[in-house]
């Protein structure tokens, strides 16, 4: 059974347009929460995190926000640019796990 | 360049063979994880090890093993390889034994590209 979970395998953005990317959890001893953004031929690398006392994380053009009642959380990605066109992973963390647990990716695709 | 080294990067191999993929992980980091992807499959995780000792298992095979050496190298075995093993194989590191503790996460490799023909 999957405890991270991302919806939607794609989504398709127009430059200088806002990027949203969900993610929902199932387990709620996780306590902290990561995107992880992937090129083609490349290994993830690390975005953004969040921890699960808070509810908004902000990185320069990137904001997660974490609704905890709702085990959901989102990647905003604003203005969105081409560069940013890559697989986005949601991942999390905590409880006994002493490694992350990934969501099957969305992968985005920003058009000039 | 993440720090996290992998080899090979490309591995073409029969089926019901054995290979080995070697991980080195970033200096000072004590913990190895290990992931698969495969086509349609998010990051997998495999297996961990913290400072030599198995930390924590995922969903390896029994065909599968890994081990950490004494100067923390890493190296993931796969036997009796079938078709549906084609996939990266990722590599990650991070300095403890928890993948996300006090603003550390866990840095990959590029992978290792496994084709079972």
């Amino acid at each position: 059974d999957q405890q991270v979970k991302q919806n939607s395998p794609s989504l398709s953005v127009q430059e200088g347009r806002i990027s949203i990317l969900n993610c929902d959890y199932t387990n709620s001893m996780f306590d902290y929460f990561l995107w992880y953004k992937k090129y083609p031929a490349e290994g993830p690398t690390f975005l953004i995190s969040i921890s699960s006392i808070k509810d908004k994380n902000e990185d320069g053009r990137f904001t997660v926000f974490l609704n905890k009642s709702a085990k959901h959380l989102s990647l905003h990605i604003v203005p969105s640019q081409p560069g940013d066109s890559a697989v986005y992973f949601c991942a999390a963390n905590g409880g006994s796990q002493g490694n992350l647990i990934f969501g099957k990716g969305t992968k985005l695709s920003v058009k000039p | 360049d993440s720090g996290v080294t992998q080899t090979p990067k490309h591995l073409i191999t029969a089926t019901g063979q054995r290979v080995t993929l070697r991980c080195s992980p970033r200096s000072g980091d004590l913990s190895v994880y290990w992931y698969q992807q495969s086509l349609d499959q998010g990051l997998q995780f495999l297996i961990q090890y913290y400072n030599g000792e198995e930390r924590a298992k995922g969903n390896i095979l029994e065909r599968f093993s890994a081990q950490q050496f004494p100067d923390l190298h890493s190296e993931l075995n796969l036997s009796s390889l079938e078709l549906g093993d084609s996939a990266l194989y990722f590599c990650a590191s991070s300095p403890r034994w928890s993948a996300y503790s006090s603003g550390n996460t866990i840095y990959f490799g590029e992978g290792s590209w496994l084709t079972v023909v």
